[in-house]
């Protein structure tokens, strides 16, 4: 595997649902990101973990939960959404640490509805 | 993040070079420009950055002006498959890489 790798590409949930989305990166990066994107709207930076801690939450509901257990691993628990959650999330990855770098690595995403 | 600005759609021929403008006219001495591209529902693709000189890679070219308030992306040769939504960051810091409307690019046959 390669890159940053999301699953599950396609999820369909009900409001009184529980699940995670889950985002592997294999490129050795120390900082992982959500993004949020809803239909014809730009990306929203959700949360940014960097060296395997939370740096920012962007005044993202508490029906979501991040985790990141190490570098490479990041997840995103999801409950009683709402059907306006319905969206694409994506994960990214990067290298900080120097000022600037070659920017963020992104997954294909998971495609959520909420029902 | 420097507020950048870029037209919302552009539209190119196939074999054209492609020039996408960008606006950042609040940039300051140390932000970078950054360019990604996103087709149509997959994740954004890194395309190139840069602080002060042009750069090139396989991808695209980058033009930032001498007083750093704008730049251009090039895409010398542009094949129906650049058909995407293109999008220029200056971010504060590079945890902090927040994505506006694009432009969107069409390529033409």
């Amino acid at each position: 595997e390669t890159g940053v790798t999301q699953t599950p590409r396609h999820l369909v949930m009900g409001m009184t649902n529980k699940k995670s989305l889950k985002c592997e990166q294999h490129l050795g990066h120390n900082a992982m990101y959500w993004y949020k994107q809803s239909a014809k709207k730009p990306l929203e930076l959700m949360f940014v973990y960097s060296l395997e801690e939370r740096v920012e939450n962007n005044s993202v509901p508490s029906r979501f939960s991040p985790e990141c257990p190490n570098s490479s691993h990041l997840f995103l628990h999801l409950h009683t959404l709402q059907p306006e959650d319905s969206a694409l999330y994506l994960c990214a990855s990067s290298q900080v640490g120097t000022l600037f770098g070659d920017g963020y690595t992104f997954g294909s995403g998971t495609r959520l509805t909420v029902v | 993040d420097a507020k950048t600005t870029q037209p919302t759609s552009m539209d190119c021929a196939e074999g054209r070079a492609a020039n996408l403008p960008c606006n950042h006219s609040t940039i300051s001495g140390n932000e970078y420009v950054y360019w990604y591209r996103q087709i149509h529902s997959q994740g954004p693709q890194y395309i190139i950055h840069g602080l002060k000189n042009n750069e090139t890679n396989e991808m695209a070219s980058l033009i930032i002006t001498e007083d750093r308030k704008s730049s251009t992306l090039i895409l010398p040769h542009a094949t129906l498959r650049d058909t995407a939504v293109y999008y220029c960051i200056a971010p504060y810091n590079n945890n902090d890489m927040r994505f506006g409307a694009g432009t969107r690019l069409t390529v033409k046959p």
